[in-house]
């Protein structure tokens, strides 16, 4: 079966500090893989999604970058953090199907607190 | 672009009662998702609706989507504390199945 692991689940950093977050998936081969952010009051907004190694989408420009240096590993990345980057981080997978109506399967998420 | 309202915002119920949370889209939706979260972790999927007219339900929790394929509801029967949770609804967008979300429904079961 299949499943997704993010880590960290909690994470504390000063304001400038880098980030880096890590999601990986086992059970499937060539997932389509996702980044999205949950903050209070507006949703879970769709931040990266990747549907090949090295093929990466921006939703929302920020400074944060995301790369897929292997199929079932997904990085979410930051060289300066900014207090706004506070939030709950969420990695999903899709079996890439392409169709357009696929299922989401998402990780525990990261508590990132900038502070 | 596509949105998705959810209402309401939040729902207070008491055990035992029925209720029903409501996501309505400005577009014609070609597939829609139903989670549930529990406060600081990730989604769980619960159901998928495809077709205008479609229902599914699942134990205590059905889920609908209109004809016209704009709006989708929730109704839980006979609500128990283990259904208190965040519920997002999504909708696919584009062709590779990336989703968008509402805000979702707080939904706190007094027991």
């Amino acid at each position: 079966s299949q499943t997704i692991h993010q880590w960290p689940a909690t994470l504390v950093q000063p304001v400038g500090s880098p980030l880096s977050l890590e999601c990986t998936v086992e059970g499937t081969s060539n997932p389509n893989l996702y980044w999205y952010r949950q903050a209070a009051g507006r949703g879970l907004q769709l931040l990266f999604y990747s549907v090949g190694i090295g093929q990466i989408s921006s939703e929302v420009p920020q400074n944060l970058s995301a790369s897929r240096p292997q199929d079932r590993q997904f990085i979410l990345s930051s060289k300066k953090l900014l207090l706004s980057d506070s939030g709950f981080y969420l990695c999903a997978w899709s079996a890439g199907h392409g169709t357009g109506v696929e299922k989401l399967f998402f990780g525990s998420g990261t508590q990132l607190s900038v502070l | 672009s596509q949105e998705l309202e959810q209402s309401p915002q939040s729902l207070i119920v008491q055990e035992g009662k029925n209720l029903t949370i409501n996501c309505t889209s400005s577009k014609t939706l070609y597939g829609l998702y139903w989670y549930k979260q529990k406060y600081g972790e990730g989604l769980i999927f619960l159901m998928m609706l495809q077709k205008g007219g479609e229902e599914k339900s699942h134990e205590k929790i059905t889920a609908k989507l209109d004809e016209k394929k704009q709006q989708s509801s929730l109704h839980i029967t006979a609500s128990q504390p283990s259904h208190a949770g965040i519920y997002l609804c999504g909708a696919s967008r584009g062709g590779q199945g990336n989703l968008i979300f509402g805000k979702g429904t707080k939904l706190s079961v007094k027991p």
